[in-house]
């Protein structure tokens, strides 16, 4: 089953709307992921945290590594129809090699 | 720089068959994992390969098992199968000293 408490599990908005979405874990992370996946498609990474407190943008994506480093945060500024998609937090434990817990999954529709 | 490619895409199977699924990783990446995805269970980790070695292996039977080659290239092999087998398998790569890992596309297994 799932390690990570995902939420929204889906959110329906318009388009120049902002999107928040986040991640808690029971575990503590050295490594937080966002990935976003399209149908029929492997996830694919948008954004990867390192330090708890860190802050990272990419374009119009904001994602924060909690500082207790049990949780993650991910925005996404004035929305565009190419955002649809559903989105995935992933954490890392210390030792955990290559071995990547995730999240449900945050499904976005963007309506015109 | 070429992303990671999954051989064959889609794949249909009688129970009881066995499978192997084939993952060439990123130029210069040594370490692959390997990820099952179902609607039920969401993104699970199987194992993870580094210069041929496991390094750790996830919750999953026997049936499941890989191996790496000298080359980094990957196979996993599904043994004696069910139909609950069937689902999404992902392999990711990453360098082994970030725990960045960037996904293919998939092998979709169908067991019938």
């Amino acid at each position: 089953g799932q390690q990570l408490n995902q939420s929204p599990q889906s959110m329906f908005i318009q388009e120049g709307e902002d999107v928040s979405m986040n991640c808690t874990s029971s575990s503590i992370f050295n490594t937080w992921l966002w990935y976003k996946q399209d149908p029929g498609e492997g996830p694919v990474l948008l954004i990867a945290l390192y330090k708890a407190g860190e802050l990272t943008s990419n374009g119009r994506l904001t994602a924060q590594f909690g500082i207790t480093r049990k949780d993650s945060f991910l925005n996404i500024s004035a929305s565009i129809p190419s955002d649809v998609g559903i989105y995935f937090c992933a954490g890392q434990a210390t030792d955990s090699w290559g071995k990547l817990q995730f999240g449900a999954g945050t499904q976005v529709v963007v309506t015109p | 720089k070429a992303g990671v490619t999954q051989t064959p895409r889609y794949l249909i199977k009688t129970r009881g068959q066995q499978v192997t699924l084939s993952c060439s990783p990123i130029s210069g990446h040594r370490s692959v994992s390997w990820y099952q995805q179902t609607p039920g269970q969401g993104l699970q980790f199987l194992f993870e390969y580094f210069s041929e070695t496991q390094r750790n292996k996830g919750n999953f039977p026997g049936r499941f098992s890989g191996r790496q080659f000298s080359n980094s290239r990957s196979e996993m092999n599904v043994s004696t199968l069910e139909l609950g087998d069937s689902a999404l398998y992902l392999c990711a790569s990453g360098t082994g000293q970030s725990n960045e890992q960037f996904f293919g596309p998939g092998t979709r297994l169908t067991v019938l």
